[in-house]
């Protein structure tokens, strides 16, 4: 059974980055067969899709975050990232990963998410 | 942007009962669309993929139908588990969700 994890500070200042990590485990993220991806949710709102990675390392992301993302992977640790640069309290939310198959797009696996809090 | 319509935002039924969600996409999707149901304080739960399989593990009161632009999510016998929100996602285009519809015990 596949299961990840979301882990990093909780609390960011305005204008600094927002770094958290997601760990994979009962599976290899270097399997080639998914995407791995952010995902975010506002309190009490929707969900947004920031963006997404291979195994390879190719990246995508939502064009209205682009220029402040950046999503990496260590398959040595069985790991991806996710740095947002520039915080607003805007970006405070829940910060979700998740895994999307090949082919299909949809999000199959998810991690619990975990909130963070943009404030001085 | 594809955007993901949801209607209605709050459906209230009885248990026991039909629910019928609705999703529209501002420009067709195929059938790449997906549904979500996500409980307070808990991540989203895949319960329907290309707008009408059933994810592993999805009871069969879960059924998903439409191509295009339309889309509806239906559970036909509610059980006190099934009160929760639901999202639609279309993945034709990159990734994009609907509001959210919460179901609600009448």
């Amino acid at each position: 059974q596949v299961q990840l994890q979301e882990s990093g500070p909780g609390l960011v200042k305005p204008s600094q980055t927002l770094s958290l990590t997601c760990t994979v485990s009962g599976g290899s993220i270097s399997s080639g067969s998914y995407y791995w991806s952010w995902i975010r949710q506002p309190a009490g709102k929707g969900l947004e899709w920031i963006g997404r990675i291979y195994t390879s390392g190719s990246t995508n992301y939502n064009p209205s975050l682009k220029s402040r993302v950046t999503i990496s992977v260590d398959t040595s640790k069985n790991q991806f990232s996710l740095k947002l640069s520039s915080v607003t309290a805007a970006d405070t939310a829940v910060y979700y990963c998740a895994r999307a198959p090949l082919g299909i797009g949809d999000f199959d696996y998810w991690g619990q998410g975990t909130l963070v809090t943009v404030s001085s | 942007e594809i955007v993901m319509t949801q209607s209605p935002a709050t459906l209230s039924v009885s248990p026991g009962e039909r629910a019928t969600l609705s999703c529209r996409a501002s420009q067709s999707v195929s059938s790449n669309l997906a549904w979500y149901q996500q409980k307070p304080g808990q991540a989203p739960r895949l319960l329907i993929y290309g707008a009408s399989t059933r994810a592993t593990g999805i009871p069969a009161r879960f059924s998903g139908s439409g191509s295009g632009t339309e889309f509806t999510l239906t559970i036909s016998s509610l059980q006190s588990e099934d009160f929760a929100v639901y999202y639609c996602q279309q993945y034709n285009n990159w990734y994009t969700f609907g509001q959210g519809t919460k179901l609600e015990i009448k």
